[in-house]
């Protein structure tokens, strides 16, 4: 079974600093696809941002870039210029690859920017 | 665009009790899901259905029934609620499996 590991239960950020939020995931696949998705208090949930494994250069959306490190299965997210809008929780997701497919969610970082 | 709509909001039951939480997209995803998300667990996969007419168990389906009454639509039923199915239950939906999942706004669900 697939397994997403997010070892950071809440982090704090002053706005306009830069923060890294971590994700390390386990899979047998060789092509899969990983994901950040944001879920503010109005429990919406929001696609951040997208790595496709086959592909070495990290993924980046205005702001928001990952580190993606294949071989050590690490996908950590970069929030730079934080914003009060960023205050949410943050999930990293792994995609089960194959036919049948399914997202496996971590259990999720609280950020929290502070003014 | 509704995306994905998902009925209803909130909902409380007694233990014992049954309900059917519905969800429906527009955007002619061949694939459904229902998960469930508690405090600290992050999002856990109940059932879902790759396409129309299959469906198949997720990581917790136990206390759970799905259907799949077409390719817009996938309920998720409780037939007897525990005070364990105390949750935020979301639907989702995806075309193919390089596209992310489109995520309904959730149902909080009180079983007492």
């Amino acid at each position: 079974a697939q397994t997403v590991t997010q070892s950071q239960p809440e982090m704090s950020v002053q706005e306009a600093e830069t923060v890294t939020l971590s994700c390390t995931y386990d899979t047998s696949e060789n092509n899969y696809y990983l994901f950040w998705y944001k879920q503010p208090p109005s429990r919406q949930m929001i696609l951040v941002i997208r790595q496709e494994a086959y592909k070495q250069q990290n993924a980046t959306e205005n702001r928001f870039s990952v580190n993606f490190q294949k071989a050590a299965k690490s996908f950590s997210l970069k929030i730079s210029d934080s914003q009060l809008g960023d205050t949410a929780m943050y999930f990293c997701a792994s995609d089960s690859g194959g036919s049948n497919y399914k997202l496996t969610f971590g259990k999720g970082t609280l950020l929290t920017v502070n003014p | 665009n509704a995306g994905v709509t998902q009925t209803p909001k909130f909902q409380v039951l007694k233990t014992g009790q049954s309900m059917t939480l519905q969800c429906a997209q527009d955007m002619n995803h061949n694939s459904m899901y229902w998960y469930r998300q508690d405090p600290g667990m992050g999002l856990r996969l109940i059932y879902y259905s790759a396409s129309e007419g299959t469906t198949d168990k997720g990581e917790v389906p136990n206390g759970y029934n799905v259907s799949r009454l077409n390719k817009r639509e996938f309920s998720l039923r409780l037939e007897s609620a525990a005070p364990s199915q105390t949750s935020v239950y979301f639907c989702a939906s995806g075309r193919v499996f390089d596209s992310p999942l489109h995520f309904g706004n959730g149902t909080r669900l009180t079983v007492t």
